[in-house]
């Protein structure tokens, strides 16, 4: 198993430019999520899911937007690049939702916006 | 809305024993999750408490008190590549899911 993929590894956008991060999950995982982490900090919910079809907002999804078509693949779409966008991007996936479901995560998309 | 807080740094010898707290304020608390981070690396499950008391695996053991909205994991027999961040998370109930929300991490610095 791959786990959790994701690509590219590192983007550097100009402001107004809008792009995709990939996420792919090879587990049949049903529960798939984005973070930010910015430095110095904790990661921060954007979006998630909870099946194909089935997208909700987390805590900072202003700016962004997803997609969940098949079970497998969670992008995520960045519409208008801001400064403020520069971050590093983590995608993760589990089982499902519930406590005793360990989340993994991707290695990261390293992005930023000038 | 929900909480974490959890000592920015913390740092200590290779061999010895270190406890890193976290209290959490939150609503629909299910556990209490904590993730090791390497710099540069992605977030990786350690360890899991539900109820309260300490669960051990390895070197690695894990506290919770829910009536005190606390809990904490310990680090014995430090080795250097134990230096990572450790992040605290709650799962919380949000939308259309539960969700994990995490604190700022603690950064753990081992020296020899």
């Amino acid at each position: 198993n791959a786990g959790v993929t994701q690509t590219p590894k590192f983007q550097v956008l100009k402001t107004g430019q809008s792009m995709t991060l990939q996420c792919a999950q090879d587990m049949n995982h049903e529960y798939m999520s984005w973070y930010r982490q910015d430095p110095g900090m904790g990661l921060r919910l954007i979006h998630y899911s909870v099946g194909a079809g089935i997208t909700d907002q987390g805590e900072v999804p202003n700016g962004y937007n997803v997609s969940r078509s098949t079970t497998e693949d969670f992008p995520l779409r960045l519409l208008s690049a801001a400064p403020s966008q520069t971050s590093v991007y983590f995608c993760a996936s589990s089982y499902g939702d519930s406590s005793t479901d360990t989340q993994y995560f991707g290695p990261g998309t390293r992005l930023t916006v000038l | 809305g929900q909480s974490l807080e959890q000592p920015s740094e913390v740092t200590a010898v290779e061999g010895a024993i270190v406890q890193m707290n976290c209290t959490y304020q939150t609503s629909g608390f299910y556990g209490l999750s904590w993730y090791q981070q390497h710099d540069g690396g992605a977030p990786t499950f350690l360890s899991y408490n539900a109820l309260d008391g300490l669960e051990e695996t390895g070197r690695f053991s894990s506290f919770l008190s829910r009536s005190d909205s606390y809990g904490y994991l310990l680090l014995q027999e430090l080795q250097m590549k134990d230096s990572a961040s450790y992040f605290c998370a709650v799962k919380i109930s949000s939308g259309s899911a539960r969700q994990l929300t995490f604190g700022s991490g603690t950064q753990l610095t081992v020296l020899p």
